[in-house]
């Protein structure tokens, strides 16, 4: 059983507060991290596909790292607004399959005025 | 493209009655993946495809439980007979090979009284 954990599983900040979450996942056999984006009543839109140790990438106030020797994924958010508020999923892709994901629990991030 | 497409959005019924559920994946996406959400288990994927061929549906809940991806652009979801127990909100995804990025559907909510 592959397990992808992530932290914190909720968190509320104020609009203009810089966060971050992390998913931990196994660091054997690594493939690649997707990470994705839920709003409330949406269906999950992908943010990053991460392949290579090292990895840093970004969309707008948004970026991430991944470590795939200690296991680890790092989501920033820059500046937090209201519309960012969603629950943030690392998913990992289980070995020999290529494409199939396993999803973490999620991170629900509330954003305030 | 208009995206992966789920119909219907929403369908209540009544135990022991036949659901189906249909997904039109984007076009020129080679896997198309089965999701249900709940609240106790999250997203949790149920089968995927490739090329039109299941590759892996460890996660299909049991027998009552069958899809079918008969071409490139359509694919059902059928359970039968359904039980309360399976309400929950069922996605559908599709993805190519190069980037592995998994594109949802609206998803489709299955309430069963």
């Amino acid at each position: 059983i592959l397990n992808v954990e992530q932290s914190p599983q909720s968190l509320h900040v104020q609009e203009g507060d810089s966060t971050n979450f992390t998913c931990s996942f196994p660091s054997s056999n690594f493939y690649a991290l997707h990470w994705y984006r839920w709003e409330t009543a949406k269906s999950p839109e992908a943010l990053f596909v991460m392949t290579l140790n090292g990895d840093e990438k970004k969309k707008g106030r948004i970026s991430a790292t991944l470590n795939t020797k200690e296991g680890y994924s790092y989501l920033y958010i820059k500046g937090s607004q209201p519309e960012d508020s969603a629950t943030y999923l690392c998913a990992f892709i289980v070995p020999g399959t290529a494409s199939k994901l396993t999803f973490g629990t999620g991170t629900r991030l509330q954003v305030t005025l | 493209d208009a995206g992966v497409i789920q119909s219907p959005r929403h369908e209540v019924t009544e135990m022991g009655q036949e659901v189906t559920l249909r997904c039109k994946p984007i076009s020129g996406h080679n896997s198309l993946f089965w999701y249900r959400q709940t609240m106790m288990r999250g997203l949790e994927l149920l089968i995927y495809f490739n090329n039109n061929v299941p590759i892996d549906d460890s996660g299909m809940p049991e027998d009552r439980f069958s899809a079918k991806m008969p071409n490139a652009s359509f694919s059902t979801l059928k359970i039968q007979p359904s039980e309360p127990r399976d309400s929950a909100v069922y996605f559908c995804a599709s993805s190519d090979s190069a980037t592995g990025e998994q594109f949802f559907g609206p998803g489709t909510r299955l309430t069963v009284l």
